[in-house]
């Protein structure tokens, strides 16, 4: 599958504060899925980016595809303790999706 | 409620001992698939099946097997099971060609001694 680096690997938040997790490929992408998955769950889809350059907005969570599709990122604002878990990218192609190694975010409050 | 149900949930094994972990959808979607999370590692497509009687290998098939004889149905099967299968593992289904976002199962934690 297609190979993509996320960083970084491990993310320790206060609570209330930023924080951005990137997702970098060597080759272009048609598109890129973002996953997250809680303490002890399983991977929940949260948004696919398809357009180069596109912007999403879930709340306090926005992705990012860049302009020529070989990275996005998920920035996170005000994170809160609902935030915990890992985030994995996940590109697409020919329906099988790539994941990435994840950044597990945790928060002190 | 819509799902996709896995079971076990967890498995204790011994090497060589024929095991099947069961993965179901009540949702009529035509592609499922199976992956297979280590830590430092995310998650790694096994096998992936686009509709009934149709499977093909994923990214890490050696040592699993799978079919598809009806559409809910994707079962995962280790015809003997080695340590280096230990793992946690997780079965997916989504609607169709077009619809590319995954449902995940709860997740099967597998140890082989």
């Amino acid at each position: 599958g297609q190979q993509v680096m996320q960083i970084p690997q491990y993310q320790h938040v206060q609570e209330g504060e930023d924080f951005t997790t990137y997702c970098n490929s060597s080759t272009t992408l048609s598109n890129i899925q973002w996953y997250k998955q809680r303490p002890g769950g399983h991977p929940v889809f949260l948004i696919q980016l398809v357009k180069s350059g596109e912007v999403k907005k879930q709340k306090r969570l926005t992705f990012q595809f860049g302009e020529a599709k070989k990275n996005s990122s998920l920035h996170i604002t005000a994170t809160q303790t609902t935030d915990v878990g890992t985030y994995f990218c996940a590109p697409s192609n020919d329906y099988k999706l790539s994941f990435g190694a994840g950044t597990t975010v945790t928060v002190r409050a | 409620e819509a799902q996709v149900t896995q079971n076990p949930r967890y498995l204790i094994t011994v090497t060589g001992k024929k095991l099947t972990v069961t993965c179901s959808q009540n949702m009529n979607h035509e592609y499922m698939s199976w992956y297979r999370q280590d830590p430092g590692l995310g998650l790694r497509q096994i096998y992936y099946s686009m509709n009934v009687e149709v499977t093909d290998k994923g990214d890490v098939p050696e040592g699993y097997k799978v079919s598809r004889k009806e559409k809910r149905n994707f079962p995962l099967i280790l015809e003997s099971p080695s340590p280096n299968q230990t793992s946690l593992y997780f079965c997916a289904s989504s609607l169709d060609r077009d619809e590319e976002t995954q449902y995940f199962g709860p997740g099967t934690r597998l140890l082989v001694l």
